[in-house]
Parts: structure tokens; sequence; C-alpha cells
């Protein structure tokens, strides 16, 4: 079992959906969780960063922790054709980053 | 958030020869930089962990003498591709920690070995 699971998708949505995206984790030693936006031929950009269970919103985007089932979530409100990219989920502790493979997002107008 | 800067941006080089790609943290100091690799569709690779003053930490299955790390000051690290070969034709990415536990990412560095 890989430390960090993510559905790879693709995720096609209409514009204006709500977008909800999704890991599981296996180690308990994760104390702080992230998610980074992708663009095409692009490095990824930090979108939130959590470090304890429970929600953390900005703007448009809400990420989740819930620690007891190992689950993190990102929703993404109103999405825009914009929005469309990859979204990588990532956990860390006391040792460098986990990624998660990382889910393909479109959002159509 | 902080920035980190990569150079170059994209590189075409022979086979046989070397490429060295910069990693910088443009507004924060950098004990610890890590670099990745990406192949089309696929998640980062770690491939080392960068520290300064020190020798890299690389993982297991990167050779560490084909892919030399230098991280020289709190703001650059640099990542040597020795003797490239096409196989080695990637998406190099280096991240480094801000102030807190999270990971600033650079633009990326697409190589290309003919």
């Amino acid at each position: 079992q890989k430390e960090v699971e993510q559905d790879p998708g693709p995720l096609s949505v209409p514009e204006g959906a709500i977008v909800s995206l999704n890991c599981t984790y296996s180690n308990s030693a994760f104390q702080y969780f992230m998610w980074y936006r992708q663009y095409s031929r692009k490095g990824p950009e930090l979108l939130m960063y959590t470090y304890s269970s429970g929600n953390k919103e900005d703007g448009r985007f809400t990420a989740q922790v819930d620690k007891s089932s190992k689950y993190i979530s990102l929703f993404i409100r109103d999405s825009q054709p914009s929005d469309s990219a990859t979204y990588l989920c990532a956990c860390g502790g006391n040792t460098p980053l986990v990624f998660g493979k990382g889910t393909r997002l479109s959002v159509i107008a | 958030g902080a920035v980190v800067s990569q150079h170059p941006s994209w590189v075409i080089c022979k086979s046989g020869t070397s490429v060295k790609i910069e990693c910088r943290s443009l507004d924060f100091q950098a004990t610890t930089m890590f670099w990745y690799r990406q192949f089309p569709k696929q998640s980062l690779m770690l491939m080392a962990t960068s520290n300064e003053g020190s020798k890299a930490t690389y993982e297991q299955g990167v050779e560490k003498d084909k892919f030399l790390i230098n991280h020289a000051s709190l703001t650059l690290s640099t990542l040597t591709v020795t003797s490239a070969h096409p196989e080695d034709s990637s998406f190099y990415i280096c991240s480094a920690h801000g102030q807190g536990s999270e990971q600033y990412f650079g633009p990326g560095t697409r190589l290309t070995v003919t």
C-alpha cells in the first residue's frame, strides 16, 4: 500500500460546479498536509497548508483533514476553467513530503 | 508565499555532456532544498535532499555520481546531470522549505538530451 493514495482521474466538471478532490494516507506520523496545483509544464504551486484536523478555507478553496480516518480533501467552489490543472496532495512529518499521484481536473466552460 | 526560481527553464543538450540546473530561494533562506524529477503525467519523484554545507541525501536508486548536488549557500542549490543520456530527459523541479513546514517549488527545468 502506498503511503498516500490519490485517484488520478481525469475528472471533468462543468463551470460553476463544486469539485471534491481526495486523498488517503496510511502513515499516522504525518502531521501536516498540503494541496498543490500544477499546470502543465510548470512547477507545483502551494494552495493550502493544514496542520491539524478540521477545515481551512481560502477563497473558493477549502481543505479538510480527518486524521482519525486518514483522509484529506480539497473542495473548490464555483469552479472556473482556469482551475483546470493537476492537483497533488502531500503529507509530511519528520521526513520529506510524500505526494499523491495527482488528480487531473478539467473544468469545462 | 515564498519564491523559488530555477535556471534554466529548459535546456537541450547532446548525449554525453553535462548540464547544471540552479535552484534559488529568492526571499528566504533555505537550509534544506529538494530535487525532484517528473515524467509526463506522472507524480513527483524525490531524487535527493540537499542540505546547506553538507552532502546531499539521495533516494534509493538515484546515482549520486550522476546527479551531483551542491548546496553551497542558504539560497542556492545546484543539480548537475553528468554524462547525460536520452533517458535522463525529464522535468526537474526543486523545492525549498519555507519558515514553517510548507514547501515551495520552483518553476521546473525541462531537460531534453538528444
